[in-house]
C-alpha cells in the first residue's frame, strides 16, 4: 500500500539536542498528524494539523503543515531520553479518502543521557 | 477516561485457522477504523466503520472482514490465516469519519505460525 516519504529513517542523538523529521508525499493532505509509538504499543497523537501552512506547538514539540499540503515537519527541542521511540507521520483526506489515513514508515530516535 | 481499547492482547493461531479480534472506541466516538502494522513499516489502512456501516476499505483481500455493534464497538474478522498476516493490528476512534483525528489503541499481537 502506499506509504508516505519520511525521512530520516532513524537518528541517535545526545540529550539537549534539537531534532528535526519531515514528511512527503506526491499527494495532497487535507490533515497531517504526527504519532509516536513505543514497542509494543499503539501510536499516540502528538499533534494535529488541518489547515495548510498551519504551525502548532505542543510542548517542546512544533509541527507544521506545508504550503503545498504534499509535506509536514515535526521538531523536538532540547530532546530527553524518553523522546525514544518512532515517530510516525500520517496523512488525511487524500483524493476523496477522506476515511483513511496514510502513513509513513517511521523515524527512529534514539536519545543518548 | 478510557481510551480505545483492545482484545486480546497477544494471540498465537497456526495457517489456515480463523482469528476474531475485539476493539471499543473511545465513549461518543462512532467511528472505528483497523489497521494492520508489520514489523518496521507504518500501519496501514484495513477498514473504517461509522454508524454500522462500512465506509472505507484498503487493499486487502477478502479473507478480512468486520463489523460494527449498536454500541460502536467492532470486530475485525481473519479467515484462513497466512504467515503473513502475523503483524500488530491496531484499531482507531474517532468521533466521525471525514478527516477526523483518530486515537489508537494499544492493538492486538498476532502471530501465525
Amino acid at each position: 500500500g502506499q506509504q508516505l516519504n519520511q525521512s530520516p529513517q532513524s537518528m541517535f542523538i545526545q540529550e539537549g539536542e534539537d531534532v528535526s523529521m519531515n514528511c512527503t508525499s506526491s499527494s495532497i493532505f487535507n490533515t497531517w498528524l504526527w504519532y509516536k509509538q513505543d514497542p509494543g504499543e499503539g501510536p499516540v497523537l502528538l499533534i494535529a494539523l488541518y489547515k495548510a501552512g498551519e504551525l502548532t506547538s505542543n510542548g517542546r514539540l512544533t509541527a507544521q503543515f506545508g504550503i503545498t499540503r504534499k509535506d509536514s515537519f515535526l521538531n523536538i527541542s532540547a530532546s530527553i531520553p524518553s523522546d525514544v521511540g518512532i515517530y510516525f507521520c500520517a496523512g488525511g483526506g487524500s483524493g476523496g479518502s477522506n476515511y483513511k489515513l496514510t502513513f509513513g514508515k517511521g523515524t527512529l530516535l534514539t536519545v543518548n543521557p | 477516561d478510557a481510551g480505545v481499547t483492545q482484545s486480546p492482547t497477544h494471540l498465537i493461531k497456526t495457517r489456515g485457522q480463523h482469528v476474531t479480534l475485539r476493539c471499543s472506541p473511545i465513549s461518543g466516538h462512532k467511528s472505528v477504523s483497523w489497521y494492520q502494522q508489520v514489523l518496521g513499516q507504518g500501519p496501514q489502512f484495513i477498514f473504517q466503520y461509522y454508524e454500522k456501516e462500512e465506509r472505507g476499505r484498503g487493499n486487502f483481500p477478502d479473507r478480512f472482514s468486520a463489523r460494527q455493534f449498536p454500541n460502536y464497538s467492532s470486530e475485525l474478522n481473519v479467515n484462513a490465516l497466512l504467515l503473513g498476516d502475523s503483524a500488530l493490528y491496531l484499531c482507531a476512534s474517532s468521533p466521525g469519519h471525514i478527516q477526523e483525528t483518530q486515537y489508537f489503541g494499544p492493538g492486538t499481537r498476532l502471530l501465525v505460525l
